[in-house]
């Protein structure tokens, strides 16, 4: 089965600095998507950025661009620039190719990386 | 596009009641998902549907839960009889096929 493992619960950034959160996950696939999703105070689920496995190129959104490592199974989060409105808990998600016909298309998430940033 | 709608945004009610909350995906979207995020379990998919069609509802917990979608546009994730336990937010997300689950707002519900 497919995991996700965020291993810093809570992060700190100065606003202005780059801040770097962590992913790893485990599958047997080739195939797949990742993503991070930011969470603010409001609760509402935001996508920040989203990977093909099968691109090397690293995805990147305006501030935020992500390291991913495909054979370390890696997928990390860089903001540059931190602002307060960055401020929220951080997930990291995996989704499996979708597939015809099998029950492949859900998102398993991470347990989340709250990020503080201090003015 | 008013992206995925969800109500209530914030329930109350006691042990032993019903709970219905309500999604609207997002129009042409035809996978719609419904999640469960506690401070225990984090997030976890209860059930999703395809064109309307329940594909995966292994995450459901028990049979107080049930959910539906009568047509493309609508879903209802019921609890009945409500446990304190039930506490929790409730998200509804929408995609289509191979593209980003887009996440509403959530329901936020308290079983007292």
């Amino acid at each position: 089965a497919q995991t996700v493992t965020q291993s810093q619960p809570e992060m700190s950034v100065q606003e202005a600095e780059t801040v770097t959160l962590s992913c790893t996950y485990d599958t047997s696939e080739s195939d797949y998507y990742l993503f991070w999703y930011k969470q603010p105070p409001s609760r509402q689920m935001i996508l920040v950025i989203r990977q093909e496995a099968y691109k090397q190129q690293n995805a990147t959104e305006n501030r935020f661009s992500v390291n991913f490592q495909k054979a370390a199974k890696s997928f990390s989060l860089k903001i540059s620039d931190s602002q307060l409105g960055d401020a929220a808990m951080y997930f990291c998600a995996y989704r499996a190719e979708w597939n015809y016909g099998g029950a492949t298309n859900k998102l398993i998430f991470g347990t989340g990386t709250l990020l503080a940033v201090q003015p | 596009d008013a992206g995925v709608i969800q109500s209530p945004r914030h329930e109350v009610t006691e042990m032993g009641q019903e709970v219905t909350l309500r999604c609207k995906p997002i129009s042409g979207h035809d996978y719609l998902f419904w999640y469960r995020q506690t401070m225990m379990r984090g997030l976890e998919l209860l059930i999703y549907f395809n064109n309307n069609v329940p594909i995966d509802d292994s995450g459901m917990p028990e049979d107080r839960f049930s959910a539906k979608m009568p047509n493309a546009s609508f879903s209802t994730l019921k609890i009945q009889p409500s446990e304190p336990r039930d506490s929790a937010v409730y998200f509804c997300a929408s995609s289509s096929r191979q593209e980003t689950q887009y996440f509403g707002p959530g329901t936020r519900l308290l079983v007292l």
